[in-house]
């Protein structure tokens, strides 16, 4: 079993809506939670950082960490063409310097 | 501007010969990684260095080498012994962070075995 799960997609969604992007996890030390948006041939960007449970908001993007049921989520509102990337989970434990991905979600935000 | 340069953007390279992809930071981070990207397979750790003169073997280091001389500079040698080395590599460096690190990366260079 991978230590990091995140369905690979493709997913495809019109303007304006609301994507919401998985991944969930079995190791229970994970405690930073990161979404990474990377376009096609460039390096990854960080978008969203959170350490244990809870929901973090920035702008039209909230990312949400359910440490009970070992699963985050990564909600988009009022989805925009330009947010057609490959977004990536990663997660961490305390004091590690290493991460871990998921695979990335495909997504196509067709105008 | 703050950042990590990674060259060349793209590499072509015969069987047999040996390479080496150039990565550079100016955040002052002490940390710096080497992952190998494949489609569908997310991005793997190769090396890493959490201080000069220092490295560790990530999970698929076989087949690669690396030198830390510099905190700036984490250069990746893929040497003929990388049985299928085309894919895009990607360089990162970290920061601490609420216990945690936050990686930044690079814009990646994309190697292709011809």
């Amino acid at each position: 079993q991978k230590e990091v799960e995140q369905d690979p997609g493709p997913l495809s969604v019109p303007e304006g809506a609301i994507v919401s992007l998985n991944c969930t996890y079995s190791n229970s030390a994970f405690q930073y939670f990161m979404w990474y948006r990377q376009y096609s041939r460039k390096g990854p960007e960080l978008l969203m950082y959170t350490y244990s449970s809870g929901n973090k908001e920035d702008g039209r993007f909230t990312a949400q960490v359910d440490k009970s049921s070992k699963y985050i989520s990564l909600f988009i509102r009022d989805s925009q063409p330009s947010d057609s990337a490959t977004y990536l989970c990663a997660m961490s434990s305390t004091g590690a310097n290493n991460l871990f991905f998921g695979t990335g979600t495909r997504l196509t935000v067709i105008p | 501007d703050g950042g990590i340069t990674q060259s060349p953007k793209y590499l072509f390279r015969k069987e047999g010969q040996n390479v080496t992809l150039s990565c550079e930071q100016n955040l002052n981070h002490d940390a710096m990684y080497w992952y190998r990207q494949d489609p569908g397979q997310g991005l793997r750790l190769i090396y890493y260095s959490q201080i000069v003169n220092d490295f560790q073997k990530g999970d698929i280091a076989e087949g690669y080498s690396v030198s830390r001389e510099k905190k700036e500079s984490f250069p990746l040698t893929v040497t003929s012994a990388q049985k299928n080395p085309t894919a895009f590599y990607l360089c990162a460096s970290s920061i601490k962070r609420e216990g945690g690190f936050e990686q930044f990366f690079g814009p990646g260079t994309r190697l292709t075995v011809l």
